[in-house]
């Protein structure tokens, strides 16, 4: 067990609709990342958090957006959802940030786009 | 974000020890070596990570070149709930993510 905590595990929707995955992080990590997992692409970066802050940004698009509010667990919106969009969609969590700390994995929320 | 190669997929046997091996020959001095399991079904897992010189822990060892551009992952003593895709990774100083390539696809035979 990473100690992240992810909800739901699995989202059916339908093209144009909008989600919302949520992430808890590991007690005591400050850092929140946000990944995509396809079949064609791989694992894919796409946010971090940091604390409340955006703290960098990867391949994210424009209908896709995140926070991370006071008591540190995130949220990812995704919207105008397309069929392309169904993927593996993970949060970690670190103590920080630096390249010198593990990132904690939760199981991930599998998006099925109908 | 500096590269590394990875052989896609090796095999090996229970209860014997296995060396997945990584070459990143554009490391820099700043660039930590990380590497993360994917078992099936699962998120990605930590497994372990260095800068210049070897390290052990509960899960496995990390072996570093001496000119650091090449690192082997060691498996002690596979089980077969090692069977995962295995991501070696740089991250630089200043990096905040990972940067997942393909991996190596470990098989595990009983």
């Amino acid at each position: 067990d990473s100690g992240v905590t992810q909800t739901p595990k699995h989202l059916i929707t339908a093209t144009g609709q909008r989600v919302t995955l949520r992430c808890s992080p590991r007690s005591g990590d400050l850092s929140v990342y946000w990944y995509q997992q396809s079949l064609d692409q791989g694992l894919q970066f796409l946010i971090q958090y940091y604390n409340g802050e955006e703290r960098a940004k990867g391949n994210i698009l424009e209908r896709f957006s995140a926070q991370q509010f006071p008591d540190l667990h995130s949220e990812l919106n995704l919207s105008s959802l397309e069929l392309g969009d169904s993927a593996l969609y993970f949060c970690a969590s670190s103590v920080s940030g630096y390249s010198n700390q593990p990132q904690h994995f939760g199981d991930g929320t599998r998006l099925s786009i109908l | 974000d500096a590269k590394t190669t990875q052989p896609n997929s090796m095999e090996s046997n229970e209860e014997e020890p296995v060396h997945l091996p990584c070459n990143h020959s554009t490391i820099s001095g700043t660039d930590y070596i990380h590497w993360y399991r994917q078992l099936p079904s699962q998120g990605p897992e930590y497994v372990i990570h260095g800068l210049t010189s070897n390290v052990n822990n509960r899960m496995a060892s990390l072996a570093i070149a001496e000119d650091r551009k090449s690192s082997t992952l060691i498996l002690h003593r596979a089980t077969l709930r090692d069977a995962a895709v295995y991501y070696c990774i740089l991250r630089d100083g200043g990096a905040q993510k990972l940067v997942f390539g393909q991996g190596t696809r470990l098989t595990i035979n009983p």
